[in-house]
């Protein structure tokens, strides 16, 4: 059974840091992984999504990593503002036909 | 292009009635997933529908059941409503479906149940 574990659970950091989430999966036969942004008591919206092909995926200042083998994601987010401050959820897709998420990563940037 | 629609937004009901949500996808979307979020549970699978079929069911009773029409809207209903259905409801919409197309979520429905 997919089980989605995301590292760690709150984030507070000050404006203008790097900084890196962690997702891991414990299966590896995947077909893609989906990372997610979802502000309070929003929806879920879509970030960056990496077939199981595919070694990373970029959009702007977010870079997203993938290594199937070890079951591991990583979602950079380089020189963060107070407007990143949200839930990042990750996500893998596979024979299932469902997405299985992680619990995400509560994230604070303050000014 | 529009995104994906959910309707109502809120809504408040008390236990042992039903309850109607309604999904709009993006249009030439053809699945629709629904999810529950709750506090302590996160986000949990409901089901999935492809060109009116139900493909995939998660693990819930038979309480909760949904359709999709010919122009791929889906609905999904909850007869006999308990305290701990209170959640966020959310829909997702793909091209074909889940492997290997990216998911897009409506605003979701906040369900409170009284």
């Amino acid at each position: 059974k997919q089980e989605v574990t995301q590292i760690p659970a709150a984030l507070s950091v000050p404006e203008g840091e790097n900084l890196v989430l962690n997702c891991s999966f414990t299966d590896s036969a995947i077909y893609n992984l989906q990372w997610f942004r979802q502000d309070p008591g929003k929806g879920l919206t879509s970030l960056l999504l990496i077939q199981s092909s595919q070694r990373e995926q970029t959009s702007g200042r977010l870079n997203a990593s993938l290594d199937k083998s070890s079951g591991r994601s990583t979602l950079y987010i380089a020189a963060s503002q107070p407007g990143d401050s949200a839930t990042y959820l990750c996500a893998v897709s596979g024979n299932t036909d469902k997405l299985i998420f992680g619990t995400g990563t509560r994230l604070q940037v303050f000014p | 292009k529009a995104g994906v629609t959910q309707t109502p937004r809120y809504l408040i009901k008390t236990r042992g009635q039903q309850v109607t949500l309604s999904c709009s996808p993006i249009s030439g979307h053809r699945s629709v997933s629904w999810y529950q979020q709750t506090p302590g549970q996160g986000l949990q699978f409901l089901f999935e529908y492809f060109s009116e079929t139900q493909r995939n069911k998660g693990n819930f009773p038979g309480r909760f059941s949904g359709r999709q029409f010919s122009n791929s809207r889906s609905e999904m209903n909850v007869s006999t409503l308990e305290l701990g259905d209170s959640a966020l409801y959310l829909c997702a919409s793909s091209l074909l479906g889940t492997s290997g197309n990216e998911q897009f979520f409506g605003p979701g429905t906040r369900l409170t149940v009284l």
